[in-house]
């Protein structure tokens, strides 16, 4: 268990529709990381939060966007899903933005749109 | 920009032999690599990082990593396969220029233990 904890663990819903990602980092860790898995893009980062600031955007559609909370819980929301959204999106926490810091993931949301 | 390369798709080793995963990477300054596993249905587990100083890194389950910077490689390695090390692995890098601070993964090697 890596204490990083997402939420739900599986979402089926239709094009179109909105949807939000929960996240809860590890005790303690600051900085929260969202990717995107799926079969032909792999893992892609999408945007990571630094103690509730933005701190690096990657390859985020428009149409999504994340925020993180004072109690540092992250959330990601995606808004008119297409059929290509559907993938497995991981949140990583990890402490000091530091180089040398490794990122511990959840388990994972995955998302089918139908 | 940085990048991780992961030549190999797949990996076939029957159990007992040894193990290697290949990882090949680009940065402009310094790297900071790591490696992940991914069990079916699971997050990425962390197994082991290179920062600076000895080329040879150990890490989780017996496994450990060889940096090489004339070849920019971090290949993982494991001396004898357990049929329980077959997963999905992942390079990822970390580059000390710029102000990315995000990893950066490879494509991913599924890793096949065979008994």
């Amino acid at each position: 268990d890596s204490g990083v904890t997402q939420t739900p663990k599986h979402l089926i819903t239709a094009t179109g529709q909105r949807v939000t990602l929960r996240c809860s980092p590890r005790s303690g860790d600051l900085s929260v990381y969202w990717y995107q898995q799926s079969l032909d893009q792999g893992l892609q980062f999408l945007i990571q939060y630094y103690n509730g600031e933005e701190r690096a955007k990657g390859n985020i559609l428009e149409r999504f966007s994340a925020q993180q909370f004072p109690d540092l819980h992250s959330e990601l929301n995606l808004s008119s899903l297409e059929l290509g959204d559907s993938a497995l999106y991981f949140c990583a926490s990890s402490g000091k933005p530091g180089l040398n810091t490794e990122a511990f993931f959840g388990q994972g949301t995955r998302l089918t749109v139908v | 920009a940085q990048s991780v390369a992961q030549p190999e798709d797949q990996v076939n080793v029957a159990e007992g032999n040894p193990l290697t995963v290949k990882c090949t990477y680009s940065v402009s300054g310094n790297p900071y690599l790591f490696w992940y596993v991914q069990y079916p249905n699971r997050g990425l587990q962390f197994l082991l990082k290179y920062i600076t100083g000895d080329n040879l890194v150990k890490g989780s389950y017996g496994f450990e990593a060889e940096f090489n910077k004339s070849q920019t490689s971090f290949h993982l390695k494991k001396p004898s396969a357990l049929v329980s090390d077959s997963a999905l692995y992942f390079c990822a890098v970390r580059d000390s220029s710029g102000s990315a601070r995000q990893l950066t993964f490879g494509s991913g090697t599924q890793l096949t233990v065979l008994p």
